[in-house]
Parts: structure tokens; C-alpha cells; sequence
């Protein structure tokens, strides 16, 4: 079983400015894979991000990169120039390797863009 | 290609009754599971089915069944409804197990009277 924890459960940031979530995780799988998803006002999950754990390389997408800190069990996500659409719920969740307890998340961060 | 398709998206029920769910796979997509969303207990995992049989189950009761069909669409059921149960049911489908990317569905709200 793993958990997850977010410790800010909202955060504001400038347009333009970057901003980073926090994220710490518990699992005890030596395989497993970590994901940021994002959920707009709309409500429709989608993926950020996904790092597989035992790639040592942060992953990135555009203007969305992590901080994987594998012994430190940390799994930041960073969002540079910040734009308005990013305004959303920001979930950090945990996946062991074989699936089988489905995606544990964390209780979310209110992202708030100040235009 | 059309996304994760949840029916109905809202829903209001009272203590007792029981509910059925309905999820509709992104094309191609074999592996559907569900997830409660509720501000308290934030997602958690219910299940997820692949080829119609059930892979694996989270922590709820046994009131919370589901199914999946051959056309890989799914339904979930939840019988004799408490009021603790009013909560965004998700669906997500997924092409590969295991690694392979959530693909949500919009939700449907159930509100429990």
C-alpha cells in the first residue's frame, strides 16, 4: 500500500511567475510510478505528468517538470510561466508497478492564478 | 477518438435505494476502473475491471459491485445508499495495465437524500 501526501492545499502564483507543489509519497514497491494529474473547474482528470521510479532522469512536458527525489520520497511538480488555464486541482498520486491497488492520491492542491 | 463517456452525470437518490453507474471506454481500451471523489476522503480507488473480470478492489463495502461488459463498458452499483455515499464516482479507462495512462471520464454526481 502506499500513501501520498500534499501538503499545501492551495497555493497562488502571478501569471508568468513559476510556482512548485509539493509531494511526498510512502510506498514500500521498490517498482512503482508516480503521476501529477490536473482537474480543471470541469472536472475531467488529465495527466501532467508520470515518472517512472527507476529512471533517475526528472521528467518533463513543456512547461511542467518534476523533482524526483527518490530517497527523500519526494515528487515535486513545477510549473513554469505560469498561464491562466493552469488553474485547476493538482493531484500527486502513486502506483505500485503491478497495479494492483489501482492509484493512490493525495488530497490535492488549489492551484489560483492571479492574472 | 471520443473520451471516457459517464451516464448519468448527475443523480439524486435517497437513503436505501440503490444506483447503477455507467461507463463508456475511450475506443480500444480494455481496462475501466472507478474512483470516489468526496472532499473529505479525497479519490479513492473502488475498483478496476480488464476483460470483464475484475482485477482488483479497493477498501469499501460490499455494497459497492460492479461489471464490465464485452464491449469493455462498465457499470458500477451501489445498493441500500447512505447518506455518506453522496460523492463524484469517476471512471477511468486505461490501453496497457499497470503503467498505462488514466484516461477520466467528466463523473457522475450522486447526491444521497
Amino acid at each position: 500500500a502506499q500513501t501520498v501526501t500534499q501538503s499545501q492545499p492551495e497555493m497562488s502564483v502571478q501569471e508568468a511567475e513559476t510556482v512548485t507543489l509539493s509531494c511526498t509519497y510512502d510506498t514500500s514497491e521498490s517498482d512503482y510510478y508516480l503521476f501529477w494529474y490536473k482537474q480543471p473547474p470541469s472536472r475531467q482528470m488529465i495527466l501532467v505528468i508520470r515518472q517512472e521510479a527507476y529512471k533517475q532522469q526528472n521528467a518533463t512536458e513543456n512547461r511542467f517538470s518534476v523533482n524526483f527525489q527518490k530517497a527523500a520520497k519526494s515528487f515535486s511538480l513545477k510549473i513554469s510561466d505560469s498561464q491562466l488555464g493552469d488553474a485547476a486541482m493538482y493531484f500527486c498520486a502513486c502506483q505500485s508497478g503491478g497495479g494492483a491497488d489501482g492509484l493512490t492520491f493525495g488530497k490535492g492542491t488549489h492551484l489560483i492564478i492571479q492574472p | 477518438k471520443a473520451g471516457v463517456t459517464q451516464t448519468p452525470r448527475y443523480l439524486i437518490k435517497t437513503r436505501g435505494q440503490q444506483v447503477t453507474l455507467s461507463c463508456s471506454p475511450i475506443s480500444g481500451h480494455r481496462s475501466v476502473s472507478w474512483y470516489q471523489q468526496t472532499p473529505g476522503q479525497g479519490l479513492q480507488f473502488l475498483f478496476e475491471y480488464f476483460s470483464e473480470t475484475q482485477r482488483n478492489k479497493g477498501n469499501f463495502p460490499g455494497r459497492f459491485s460492479g461489471r464490465q461488459f464485452s464491449n469493455s463498458r462498465s457499470e458500477m452499483n451501489v445498493s441500500t445508499l447512505e447518506l455518506g455515499d453522496s460523492a463524484l464516482y469517476l471512471c477511468a479507462s486505461r490501453l496497457r495495465l499497470n503503467t498505462g495512462e488514466l484516461f477520466f471520464g467528466e463523473g457522475s454526481r450522486l447526491t444521497v437524500l
